[in-house]
Formats: structure tokens, sequence, C-alpha cells
């Protein structure tokens, strides 16, 4: 099993700030990493699919990046709105096939207009 | 983008029954499901690998008499908690690879609470 470690575990933040938060993964037999989006009542949305180290993706205000040697990933979203509150899970994969995913217990997100 | 529905979202039952709960992937075949199980202040946990046509991979811990698996088709997955305890309530969850994306996509999960 996978030590997957979210930081912070809650965050409130002004509407127009920007913010970010971490993901820590052990950097051994390192396939991917997922980051969702998880709004209350939803189903998680899938944000970023990374697997090179170096790796820099974005959607929107949302971006991320992974650090694969060391193991971690930031989660950064600028100029925060209020549709942005929701809890951010990070899974970091370590099968090629058809294995399930490893959660961190996520960053939830307030944004406080 | 892909779609996971699953049924129903909130079932109460009473201590000893089964409950079926379906996960569907409404715009795409997958010929892999996943449950997941989150209890309350904790991380989304993977229970079991549900494959189409074949036998559920179950993880450590996690009881296949328990918790029947059925995969008959390729859009549908059935968890069913038999002989249902009051530890067995939690929030249940399924998801659904589409090939051959690495992506998972997820049902709104469902909320068992046995009495």
């Amino acid at each position: 099993i996978l030590n997957v470690e979210q930081s912070p575990q809650s965050l409130h933040v002004q509407e127009g700030d920007s913010t970010n938060f971490t993901c820590s993964f052990p950097s051994s037999n390192f396939y991917a990493l997922h980051w969702y989006r998880w709004e209350t009542a939803k189903s998680p949305e899938a944000l970023f699919v990374m697997t090179l180290n170096g790796d820099e993706k974005k959607k929107g205000r949302i971006s991320a990046t992974l650090n694969t040697k060391e193991g971690y990933s930031y989660l950064y979203i600028k100029g925060s709105q209020p549709e942005d509150s929701a809890t951010y899970l990070c899974a970091p994969y370590s099968g090629g096939g058809a294995d399930g995913l490893t959660f961190g217990k996520g960053t939830h997100l307030i944004i406080q207009p | 983008g892909a779609v996971v529905s699953q049924h129903p979202s909130r079932v109460i039952c009473k201590s000893g029954t089964s409950v079926k709960i379906e996960c569907r992937s409404l715009d795409f075949q997958a010929t892999t499901m996943f449950w997941y199980r989150q209890f309350p202040k904790q991380s989304l946990m993977l229970m079991a690998t549900s494959n189409e046509g074949s036998k559920a991979t179950y993880e450590q811990g996690v009881e296949k008499d328990k918790f029947l698996i059925n995969h008959a088709s390729l859009t549908l997955s059935t968890l069913t908690v038999t002989s249902a305890h009051p530890e067995d309530s939690s929030f249940y969850i399924c998801s659904a690879r589409d090939p051959p994306r690495e992506t998972q996509y997820f049902g709104p999960g469902t909320r068992l609470l046995v009495l």
C-alpha cells in the first residue's frame, strides 16, 4: 500500500487569491499521478494524469507540476473563485494495467467571497 | 467526458439484509471497474477490482464472501453487501477505466447506513 500524504488537510482562501497544495508519494515504482476535484454530492472529476518528471499541466486557472525523483506534486489555483471550493485528491499509480488507485485524504479547499 | 452512474445514491437497511449497488458506464465500455470505500475522515480505499467476464480481485482484508462483485457486461458492475452489519455503514464509490486512457471515471457514490 502506497503512503500518500496531502497537505494541508484544509485551506480557507479569499476569493481572487491564488493558492497551492501538495501531494507527497513514494518515488519508487512510479507510473503516473492522478489529480481529482471532488465537489460535495458529485462524482470526483478527473483533472490531470501526470507521468513525466518535470511535467506541468494546465486546465484553465488550475495547473499542476510533478517531481517523480523526490516524490511530490503541487496543484496551483490562480485567482480562486467560489466554484473552486472542493476536496482535491491525488492518487499515485504504480501499476501499468488494471490496478486501482491509492488516494490521499485530500485537501479541502474553501473559497471565501 | 465519460460518465459513470451509480445507484442507489443512498440506502438504509436493517442489519442482516443484503444490499446491491449498481455501477454503470454510460458512454463507454469498461472491461475493468473498481470499488472503493470511504469511512469518515479517511481516504478512499480500494476494495476490489471488477473484471468483465471473470472473478473480481479483492484487496487484502476485504471479505469476498461478504462483498460480492459481478461484472456481467462491459457497462455494468454490481456490488452486493451480504448480511450487512452496522460496521458496513460507509460511503461506497465505483470507478471505470476507459481504455486506452489512464483516467478512471467515478460514479457519485452510495451512502449505506445499516441499522
